[in-house]
């Protein structure tokens, strides 16, 4: 069964840093895209970028470029999330999913809940 | 600001027909396949319908999609209660040079 598997909720004061963790199991995790979904309290949902653990090709959104880094450790099968310095507009829910095709997300993890607040 | 465009909200009694239309462009719909998802309150997004019509293993097939030229279509046929939430398409950009959600549309079941 293919499973993903998100780190925890987290609270933080702006301008700290944070890496979130999405697991995947249940199926070669080289061979598939992985990408992050954010969703801000009440809105809908956006895509933010993906990575290709296989060969770290990664791909990010015109709106996240710069403003996040996405990355993966094939060893332990897991995918990062990670900002160097929070803004209390990236309080959100994230998502990570495993995309069958590039820009078909057919698996999902269960979210991370990011607050940040001073 | 997404640059695919759904109606903010539906709405129909147990058994009706419900459609949902995505507006997008040459960039996104018009060269690139489609899909839609359903997210449940308070859960994670599930995949409904890939490559604009076609279902994975365990949707129920009152759901269909549909594409044509810049524009797609959800339906979902004999409405049920559990069919309450919000549904989004989603399609590559080509000019983005990344994948684009719509703007999400709420289905309430009266």
């Amino acid at each position: 069964e293919v499973q993903l598997v998100q780190s925890g909720a987290e609270v933080k004061k702006p301008g700290e840093s944070l890496k979130i963790s999405c697991k995947g199991s249940g199926y070669s995790f080289t061979s598939f895209w992985i990408g992050w979904v954010r969703q801000m309290p009440g809105k809908g949902l956006e895509w933010m970028g993906i990575i290709y653990p296989g060969d770290s090709t990664t791909r990010y959104s015109p709106s996240f470029q710069g403003q996040v880094t996405i990355s993966a450790d094939t060893s332990i099968s897991t995918a990062y999330l990670q900002w160097s310095s929070l803004k209390a507009s990236d309080t959100a829910m994230y998502y990570c999913a495993r995309a069958a095709t590039v820009t078909t997300f057919d698996h999902w993890g269960q979210g991370t809940l990011v607050t940040v607040s001073s | 600001q997404s640059v695919l465009t759904q109606p903010p909200s539906a709405s129909g009694t147990p058994g009706q027909r419900v459609t949902i239309s995505c507006s997008g462009s040459s960039s996104n719909i018009g060269r690139n396949t489609v899909n839609w998802y359903q997210q449940l309150p308070g859960t994670a997004p599930k995949l409904l319908i890939n490559s604009n019509d076609q279902r994975p293993s365990g949707v129920p097939d009152r759901f269909s999609g549909s594409k044509s030229g810049t524009s797609a279509s959800l339906a979902i046929s004999g409405l049920q209660s559990e069919d309450e939430a919000d549904y989004y398409c989603a399609a590559w950009d080509d000019s983005l040079n990344g994948s684009v959600f719509g703007t999400g549309t709420k289905v309430t079941v009266l």
